[in-house]
């Protein structure tokens, strides 16, 4: 079965502080590892992407790091905002041909106190 | 530019009760998805479509559940009859499978709740 396993499931941190959040997969012919954030009320929106040609991959605040051989990757944001408090799921498909199907983490739910 | 429309936003209805989901992918996309959220499971895929076509119906809880996609503008997905736990909220997405990379693009939400 299909898995991404997600930690931790909550998260507080001070503003200006660095948030990370990690993700463990077992199928190894996943081939594109997304982050999703989602605010109260709304749908999930894509953050950030990586494939696992790259280990790090930096946007921003924003930077996920993989590790092809650990079958890990996370996501770390730096100088924490208020406004990055969210949920965040990390996620993995396989394949440009299976219709874009992400199997989601559990997320983690960030607060960034002011 | 319009993303994925779902309605209605809010559903409120007694067990028992046929729900009628809708969502309207965005324009030229040719993958659509149907997520159910709860605090318990997260987000699960409950089935997902390709050019109007089911492709993988495995996340369907029961028989009660069912999906469609007559064209490429429009996909229901409906609950008869309905038990509260069934309440959550239901996600529709919809992607452009291409060499980008699989983003997929999620509506707001529809929430139910069966009482």
């Amino acid at each position: 079965q299909q898995q991404v396993k997600q930690s931790p499931q909550s998260l507080i941190v001070q503003k200006g502080g660095i948030s990370i959040i990690n993700c463990a997969y077992e199928n190894t012919a996943f081939d594109y590892f997304p982050w999703y954030q989602q605010f109260p009320g709304k749908g999930p929106a894509l953050l950030i992407a990586i494939r696992p040609d790259v280990s790090e991959k930096k946007e921003g605040r924003f930077t996920i790091s993989f590790n092809k051989s650990a079958k890990q990757f996370s996501l770390h944001i730096m100088d924490s905002q208020p406004g990055d408090s969210a949920t965040y799921f990390c996620a993995a498909s396989a394949g440009e041909t299976s219709g874009s199907r992400l199997t989601f983490g559990e997320g983690t739910q960030l607060t960034v106190n002011p | 530019d319009a993303g994925v429309i779902q309605s209605p936003r809010h559903e409120v209805t007694e067990m028992g009760q046929e729900v009628t989901l809708r969502c309207k992918p965005i324009s030229g996309h040719n993958s659509l998805f149907w997520y159910r959220q709860t605090m318990m499971r997260g987000l699960e895929l409950l089935i997902y479509f390709n050019n109007n076509v089911p492709i993988d119906d495995s996340g369907m809880p029961e028989d009660r559940f069912s999906a469609k996609m007559p064209n490429a503008s429009f996909s229901t997905l409906k609950i008869q009859p309905s038990e509260p736990r069934d309440s959550a909220v239901y996600f529709c997405a919809s992607s452009l499978q291409g060499l980008s990379g699989n983003t997929i693009y999620f509506g707001e939400g529809s929430w139910l709740t069966v009482v």
